[in-house]
Protein backbone atom coordinates (compact mmCIF):
# COMPACT_ATOMS: atom_id res chain seq x y z
CA UNK A 1 0.00 0.00 0.00
CA UNK A 2 1.05 3.85 -0.80
CA UNK A 3 2.34 6.00 1.70
CA UNK A 4 0.98 9.83 1.98
CA UNK A 5 2.61 11.48 -0.37
CA UNK A 6 3.17 15.42 -0.70
CA UNK A 7 4.13 17.91 -3.16
CA UNK A 8 6.41 19.61 -3.60
CA UNK A 9 9.18 18.71 -1.30
CA UNK A 10 10.47 22.22 -1.16
CA UNK A 11 9.57 25.81 -1.76
CA UNK A 12 10.87 28.90 -2.09
CA UNK A 13 8.02 31.97 -2.23
CA UNK A 14 8.12 36.06 -1.49
CA UNK A 15 5.71 37.44 1.57
CA UNK A 16 2.50 38.46 -0.09
CA UNK A 17 2.35 35.64 -2.44
CA UNK A 18 0.18 32.58 -2.45
CA UNK A 19 1.04 28.89 -2.45
CA UNK A 20 -0.85 25.11 -2.82
CA UNK A 21 0.71 22.42 -1.11
CA UNK A 22 -0.54 18.69 -2.28
CA UNK A 23 -1.14 15.81 -0.31
CA UNK A 24 -2.14 12.46 -1.27
CA UNK A 25 -4.15 10.13 1.65
CA UNK A 26 -2.93 6.55 2.22
CA UNK A 27 -4.92 4.35 0.18
CA UNK A 28 -7.78 3.55 2.78
CA UNK A 29 -7.71 6.50 4.26
CA UNK A 30 -10.86 9.12 3.73
CA UNK A 31 -9.59 11.94 6.66
CA UNK A 32 -6.72 14.35 5.54
CA UNK A 33 -5.23 16.90 8.71
CA UNK A 34 -2.69 19.17 8.28
CA UNK A 35 -0.45 20.57 10.31
CA UNK A 36 2.70 23.42 10.33
CA UNK A 37 5.89 22.58 12.01
CA UNK A 38 8.12 25.26 12.91
CA UNK A 39 11.42 25.19 13.23
CA UNK A 40 12.62 23.03 16.40
CA UNK A 41 8.72 22.72 17.61
CA UNK A 42 6.06 20.57 17.00
CA UNK A 43 3.86 20.44 15.33
CA UNK A 44 0.33 22.45 15.23
CA UNK A 45 -2.79 21.52 14.03
CA UNK A 46 -3.85 23.37 11.16
CA UNK A 47 -7.22 21.62 10.09
CA UNK A 48 -8.96 18.13 9.06
CA UNK A 49 -10.97 17.37 6.32
CA UNK A 50 -13.63 14.46 6.41
CA UNK A 51 -15.60 13.48 3.36
CA UNK A 52 -14.82 16.99 1.62
CA UNK A 53 -15.93 19.07 4.73
CA UNK A 54 -13.44 20.98 6.88
CA UNK A 55 -14.73 19.17 10.31
CA UNK A 56 -11.94 20.95 12.37
CA UNK A 57 -9.55 23.66 12.63
CA UNK A 58 -7.11 25.06 15.03
CA UNK A 59 -6.16 28.40 15.38
CA UNK A 60 -4.71 29.62 12.39
CA UNK A 61 -6.29 33.07 10.31
CA UNK A 62 -8.29 32.26 7.52
CA UNK A 63 -5.87 33.05 4.70
CA UNK A 64 -5.45 29.53 5.50
CA UNK A 65 -7.58 27.59 3.68
CA UNK A 66 -8.47 23.79 2.41
CA UNK A 67 -9.90 21.08 0.11
CA UNK A 68 -10.54 17.63 0.18
CA UNK A 69 -10.97 16.00 -3.29
CA UNK A 70 -13.36 12.92 -3.77
CA UNK A 71 -10.39 10.59 -3.93
CA UNK A 72 -9.55 11.91 -0.51
CA UNK A 73 -6.36 13.71 -1.79
CA UNK A 74 -6.30 17.48 -0.17
CA UNK A 75 -4.86 20.63 -0.91
CA UNK A 76 -3.54 23.38 1.72
CA UNK A 77 -3.63 27.37 0.46
CA UNK A 78 -2.21 29.68 1.81
CA UNK A 79 -2.86 33.74 0.83
CA UNK A 80 -0.89 36.54 1.80
CA UNK A 81 2.43 34.85 2.47
CA UNK A 82 4.12 36.50 5.90
CA UNK A 83 7.66 35.53 7.00
CA UNK A 84 6.56 33.63 9.50
CA UNK A 85 4.82 30.95 7.52
CA UNK A 86 8.06 29.53 6.62
CA UNK A 87 7.74 25.82 8.19
CA UNK A 88 7.19 22.32 7.37
CA UNK A 89 3.58 21.52 6.41
CA UNK A 90 2.90 18.10 7.16
CA UNK A 91 -0.17 16.00 5.76
CA UNK A 92 -1.55 13.39 7.67
CA UNK A 93 -4.27 10.40 6.67
CA UNK A 94 -6.29 8.52 8.81
CA UNK A 95 -9.38 5.92 8.52
CA UNK A 96 -11.79 7.96 9.99
CA UNK A 97 -11.45 9.18 12.97
CA UNK A 98 -7.25 9.17 14.02
CA UNK A 99 -8.07 8.33 18.04
CA UNK A 100 -7.66 4.61 17.82
CA UNK A 101 -5.83 4.29 14.56
CA UNK A 102 -3.17 6.75 14.92
CA UNK A 103 -2.01 8.79 12.00
CA UNK A 104 0.35 8.23 8.50
CA UNK A 105 2.29 11.09 7.89
CA UNK A 106 3.71 12.43 4.27
CA UNK A 107 7.75 13.62 4.35
CA UNK A 108 6.24 17.33 4.24
CA UNK A 109 6.59 20.31 2.27
CA UNK A 110 9.40 22.96 3.38
CA UNK A 111 8.44 26.51 2.89
CA UNK A 112 10.24 28.95 2.74
CA UNK A 113 8.98 33.18 2.73
CA UNK A 114 12.21 35.75 1.66
CA UNK B 1 -7.05 23.19 26.20
CA UNK B 2 -5.02 20.12 25.80
CA UNK B 3 -1.55 20.48 25.96
CA UNK B 4 1.73 17.83 26.26
CA UNK B 5 5.19 18.17 28.04
CA UNK B 6 7.80 16.31 27.31
CA UNK B 7 11.68 16.96 29.08
CA UNK B 8 13.59 19.27 27.29
CA UNK B 9 16.92 18.15 25.13
CA UNK B 10 19.00 16.80 23.47
CA UNK B 11 19.54 13.43 25.18
CA UNK B 12 22.65 12.03 24.43
CA UNK B 13 23.48 8.10 24.98
CA UNK B 14 25.85 5.43 24.73
CA UNK B 15 25.12 2.96 22.47
CA UNK B 16 23.44 0.17 24.82
CA UNK B 17 22.31 2.73 27.06
CA UNK B 18 18.51 2.65 28.75
CA UNK B 19 16.53 5.26 27.76
CA UNK B 20 13.85 7.18 29.59
CA UNK B 21 11.95 10.16 27.70
CA UNK B 22 9.64 11.71 30.08
CA UNK B 23 5.87 12.83 28.44
CA UNK B 24 2.92 14.02 30.88
CA UNK B 25 -0.10 15.69 29.20
CA UNK B 26 -3.67 17.54 29.88
CA UNK B 27 -6.67 16.53 28.35
CA UNK B 28 -10.37 17.07 29.28
CA UNK B 29 -11.18 13.68 27.57
CA UNK B 30 -10.03 10.40 27.61
CA UNK B 31 -7.21 10.79 24.80
CA UNK B 32 -5.39 8.36 23.19
CA UNK B 33 -1.68 8.44 23.67
CA UNK B 34 1.21 8.34 20.82
CA UNK B 35 4.67 8.88 20.26
CA UNK B 36 6.22 9.76 16.83
CA UNK B 37 9.97 9.62 15.55
CA UNK B 38 11.36 11.91 13.24
CA UNK B 39 14.76 11.17 11.38
CA UNK B 40 16.62 14.21 9.49
CA UNK B 41 14.56 15.67 6.69
CA UNK B 42 11.82 13.41 7.24
CA UNK B 43 8.20 13.27 8.24
CA UNK B 44 6.54 11.99 11.27
CA UNK B 45 6.15 7.85 11.91
CA UNK B 46 4.23 6.75 14.21
CA UNK B 47 6.14 4.28 16.73
CA UNK B 48 3.59 3.34 19.39
CA UNK B 49 -0.03 4.16 20.80
CA UNK B 50 -2.24 3.24 23.78
CA UNK B 51 -5.80 4.37 23.36
CA UNK B 52 -7.05 3.53 27.31
CA UNK B 53 -5.56 3.70 30.79
CA UNK B 54 -2.89 0.90 31.71
CA UNK B 55 -2.84 0.21 28.07
CA UNK B 56 1.31 -0.37 27.22
CA UNK B 57 2.27 0.30 23.73
CA UNK B 58 5.60 -1.23 22.53
CA UNK B 59 7.15 -1.25 19.21
CA UNK B 60 10.91 -1.74 17.97
CA UNK B 61 11.90 -2.37 21.91
CA UNK B 62 10.11 0.92 22.29
CA UNK B 63 7.49 1.25 25.01
CA UNK B 64 5.24 3.27 27.23
CA UNK B 65 2.91 2.39 29.37
CA UNK B 66 -0.79 5.30 29.45
CA UNK B 67 -0.77 6.20 33.14
CA UNK B 68 -4.16 7.88 33.75
CA UNK B 69 -3.26 8.54 37.22
CA UNK B 70 -0.24 10.32 36.77
CA UNK B 71 -1.15 11.55 33.18
CA UNK B 72 2.26 10.28 32.32
CA UNK B 73 3.34 8.42 28.88
CA UNK B 74 6.87 8.30 29.04
CA UNK B 75 9.11 6.39 26.61
CA UNK B 76 11.85 3.51 27.76
CA UNK B 77 14.12 1.56 25.21
CA UNK B 78 16.62 -1.16 27.32
CA UNK B 79 19.60 -0.61 24.97
CA UNK B 80 19.63 2.30 21.99
CA UNK B 81 21.49 2.28 18.99
CA UNK B 82 23.18 4.63 16.77
CA UNK B 83 20.67 4.65 14.41
CA UNK B 84 17.84 5.39 17.48
CA UNK B 85 19.28 9.25 16.84
CA UNK B 86 16.10 11.06 16.00
CA UNK B 87 13.66 13.45 17.53
CA UNK B 88 10.69 11.80 19.47
CA UNK B 89 7.43 13.74 19.57
CA UNK B 90 5.14 12.49 22.50
CA UNK B 91 0.85 13.45 21.29
CA UNK B 92 -2.35 13.00 22.31
CA UNK B 93 -5.27 12.74 20.22
CA UNK B 94 -8.60 13.93 21.21
CA UNK B 95 -11.89 15.25 19.84
CA UNK B 96 -12.22 18.90 18.76
CA UNK B 97 -15.70 18.89 17.63
CA UNK B 98 -16.30 16.38 15.50
CA UNK B 99 -12.32 16.49 14.66
CA UNK B 100 -9.92 14.43 16.44
CA UNK B 101 -6.12 16.16 16.22
CA UNK B 102 -2.62 15.70 17.54
CA UNK B 103 -1.68 17.92 20.28
CA UNK B 104 2.18 17.57 20.10
CA UNK B 105 5.12 17.76 22.62
CA UNK B 106 7.97 19.84 21.13
CA UNK B 107 9.99 17.04 21.07
CA UNK B 108 13.07 15.57 22.38
CA UNK B 109 15.84 14.91 20.24
CA UNK B 110 17.86 12.04 20.68
CA UNK B 111 21.43 11.27 20.15
CA UNK B 112 23.15 8.08 20.56
CA UNK B 113 27.01 7.84 20.03
CA UNK B 114 29.40 4.76 20.14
Amino acid sequence: ETGVTQSPTHLIKTRGQQVTLRCSSQSGHNTVSWYQQALGQGPQFIFQYYREEENGRGNFPPRFSGLQFPNYSSELNVNALELDDSALYLCASSPGGGNNYGYTFGSGTRLTVV
Amino acid sequence: GDSVTQMEGPVTLSEEAFLTINCTYTATGYPSLFWYVQYPGEGLQLLLKATKADDKGSNKGFEATYRKETTSFHLEKGSVQVSDSAVYFCALSDRTGTASKLTFGTGTRLQVTL
